[in-house]
């Protein structure tokens, strides 16, 4: 069974902290992708990684970095979390373009 | 303008009845479509892919692909409350060194029993 895992479910942050989200898939997957998910505006893709080492932006890049250092795991990186930061961040996976997106389950991060 | 177009909804259809579904696209480019579904308070899934030009069909489901009017829609029929969701359209283009996925906003729908 494939699985995308997401380290948290729910998250609380302060304004200002570091906040890394880690995502792991288990596909040998070479795509990795990080959304957020905000209501009335769909996902809106942040960062996005076809290779280890090798990341593009996506379209709302601004205020998050990305790490993939092993082919299993992309991390998404506030560097200092905002309260407009708040939202559900969705990581996916997928092996090539022709084929469907797995979604981890989501984290919900506050940042008060 | 969005890459991806949806009508935010909702949508509302009797039980039973066709729900359907439209997505619009901007770059001519895309080369895959994808229709996910998604249940309040959970991931989206895959309901459908489709490539080229044409219909497509699994089930009560069927997608239709206008590459040159850039359109993609969704028909469900005999629809069911169970069907009530958010349903995502999603494009495939290639980037730089790799491809990006990207959705439009959504389409709720509602089926009435």
């Amino acid at each position: 069974d494939v699985k995308v895992t997401q380290s948290s479910r729910y998250l609380v942050k302060r304004t200002g902290e570091k906040v890394f989200l880690e995502c792991v898939q288990d596909m040998d997957h070479e795509n990795m992708f990080w959304y957020r998910q905000d209501p009335g505006l769909g996902l809106r893709l942040i960062y996005f990684s076809y290779d280890v080492k090798m990341k593009e932006k996506g379209d709302i890049p601004e205020g998050y970095s990305v790490s993939r250092e092993k082919k299993e795991r992309f991390s998404l990186i506030l560097e200092s979390a905002s309260t407009n930061q708040t939202s559900m961040y969705l990581c996916a996976s997928t092996g090539t373009a022709n084929t469907e997106a797995f979604f981890g389950q989501g984290t919900r991060l506050t940042v008060v | 303008q969005k890459e991806v177009e949806q009508n935010s909804g909702p949508l509302s259809v009797p039980e039973g009845a066709i729900a359907s579904l439209n997505c619009t696209y901007s770059d001519r480019v895309s080369q895959s479509f994808f229709w996910y579904r998604q249940y309040s308070g959970k991931s989206p899934e895959l309901i459908m892919s489709i490539y080229s030009n044409g219909d497509k069909e699994d089930g009560r489901f069927t997608a239709q692909l206008n590459k040159a009017s850039q359109y993609v829609s969704l028909l469900i029929r005999d629809s069911q409350p169970s069907d009530s969701a958010t349903y995502l359209c999603a494009v495939n283009k290639g980037g730089t060194g790799g491809f990006k996925t990207i959705f439009g906003a959504g389409t709720r729908l509602f089926v009435k029993a």
